[in-house]
């Protein structure tokens, strides 16, 4: 079955860096695109990033782009986020997500879901 | 950029149908998919392309999009429906999630 597994989140100080990881199994990693979906504590989900199933396109949400960055690497099955320039804001649950596509696109969809890792900034 | 707007929440009895708006600009153009979450746990996909149910969610999920408006459907809505849901569309190569709507079974 498909399972997707995060980890890396804590408390860090504004400023600081941080970097998630998401260990796939049960499909194909190298065929789905993966995407990194937030959500600050008692707020709704906003979505981050999203990188093709080949790693050779990424997007970012407005409110990350330049300070995070997503990452794979088919060989090990693991998607990462890397953060820098932490702000209070990033404060969230982090989830990793499959896309049923590999090249993502309008037919896009979210079909499986981690369980989240919390990231905490606060000095 | 694009916005999804949902009601903040919506109360349905136990037995009755209970529906869920999702507004966007020409959203009947691009296709929606929606999740619920329930407290402490991930969200799980519902529906997906406008109106396809995922092996697993029962056949009481329902879901249209026309114009500039999608709804999420539930029938015969039962205790174990109260979440929060949440509509998704795709837009200039990002991912858009709605607010969210809390579904409260009363």
């Amino acid at each position: 079955q498909v399972q997707l597994v995060e980890s890396g989140g804590g408390v860090v100080q504004p400023g600081r860096s941080l970097r998630l990881s998401c260990v796939a199994s049960g499909f194909t990693f190298s065929s789905h695109g993966m995407h990194w979906v937030r959500q600050a504590p008692g707020k709704g989900l906003e979505w981050v990033a999203v990188v093709w199933s080949d790693g050779g396109n990424k997007f970012y949400a407005d409110s990350v782009m330049g300070r995070f960055t997503i990452s794979r690497d088919n060989s090990k099955n693991t998607l990462f986020l890397h953060m820098n320039s932490l702000r209070a804001e990033d404060t969230a649950v982090y989830y990793c997500a499959r896309d049923v596509l590999g090249v993502v696109g309008p037919n896009q969809l979210l079909d499986y879901w981690g369980q989240g890792t919390l990231v905490t900034v606060s000095s | 950029s694009y916005e999804l707007t949902q009601p903040p929440s919506v109360s349905v009895s136990p037995g009755q149908t209970a529906s869920i708006t999702c507004s966007g600009d020409e959203l009947g153009d691009k296709y929606v998919s929606w999740y619920l979450q329930k407290p402490g746990q991930s969200p799980v996909l519902v529906i997906y392309r406008d109106t396809k149910r995922p092996s697993g969610i029962p056949e009481r999920f329902s879901g249209s999009n026309s114009g500039n408006t999608a709804t999420l459907t539930i029938s015969g809505t039962q205790a174990m429906d109260e979440a929060d849901y949440y509509c998704q569309a795709w837009d200039s190569s990002t991912v858009v999630f709605g607010g969210g709507t809390k579904l409260t079974v009363l």
